[in-house]
């Protein structure tokens, strides 16, 4: 089983549309979760850490469910430029801090 | 935010030879810093975790005679891929963290490598 499990996608939206992303981590020590957004050949860059309490920013809503492993990014309003591919990423406790990426679920959003 | 700097961003080699990335951090002092590679519609892969003046802890399955790494200050780290083969095209990227409890990673540009 991977430790990071994603939907693949695609999922394609119409602009404005809302779109969930689901990801399931098997460790249950992980520490810290993030979504990163990565565009085609590029660097992924953090996008939001995720928290219990769950938090939003702007159109962006993350959950975290520790009892069931489980995160969730929530997308509204989507526009063009939020096409991307998005990694789910934990970490586990321990020194290093070594993150463990997801493959990605991949957007596409048209007009 | 802070900022790391991979250089160079493409590479095309011949089979044989050695390949030199590297990695800086140019406004913070990265107390650790990791090498990811990637291929085509996978996930990013830890190839190791790299902490100024010690050796890189390797991850299971990668050689660590065959891709180099030295971390002699707190703002570069390089990785060398040695006697590049075909199967070594791939995507290098590196990110440091200055450490915290917001353990946040910053990544470079990464180093798009084809070898011939």
């Amino acid at each position: 089983r991977k430790e990071v499990e994603q939907d693949p996608g695609p999922f394609n939206v119409p602009e404005g549309a809302t779109v969930a992303f689901n990801c399931t981590y098997s460790n249950s020590a992980s520490q810290s979760f993030f979504w990163y957004r990565q565009d085609c050949r590029k660097e992924p860059k953090l996008l939001m850490s995720v928290y219990s309490s769950g938090n939003e920013d702007g159109r962006f809503t993350a959950q975290l469910n520790r009892a069931s492993q489980y995160i969730s990014l929530l997308i509204r309003d989507s526009k063009l430029s939020d096409s991307a591919t998005y990694l789910c990423v934990v970490t586990l406790s321990g020194g290093y801090n070594k993150l463990i990426f997801g493959a990605g679920t991949r957007l596409a959003v048209h007009p | 935010g802070a900022v790391v700097s991979q250089h160079p961003s493409r590479v095309i080699c011949k089979s044989g030879t050695s390949v030199k990335i590297e990695c800086r951090s140019l406004d913070f002092q990265a107390t650790t810093m990791f090498w990811y590679r990637q291929f085509p519609k996978q996930s990013l892969m830890l190839m190791a975790t790299s902490n100024e003046g010690s050796k890189a802890t390797y991850e299971q399955g990668v050689e660590k005679d065959k891709f180099l790494i030295n971390h002699a200050s707190l703002t570069l780290s390089t990785l060398t891929v040695t006697s590049a083969h075909p199967e070594d095209s791939s995507f290098y990227i590196c990110s440091a963290t200055s450490g915290g409890a917001k353990n946040i990673q910053y990544f470079g540009a990464g180093t798009r490598l084809s070898v011939l």
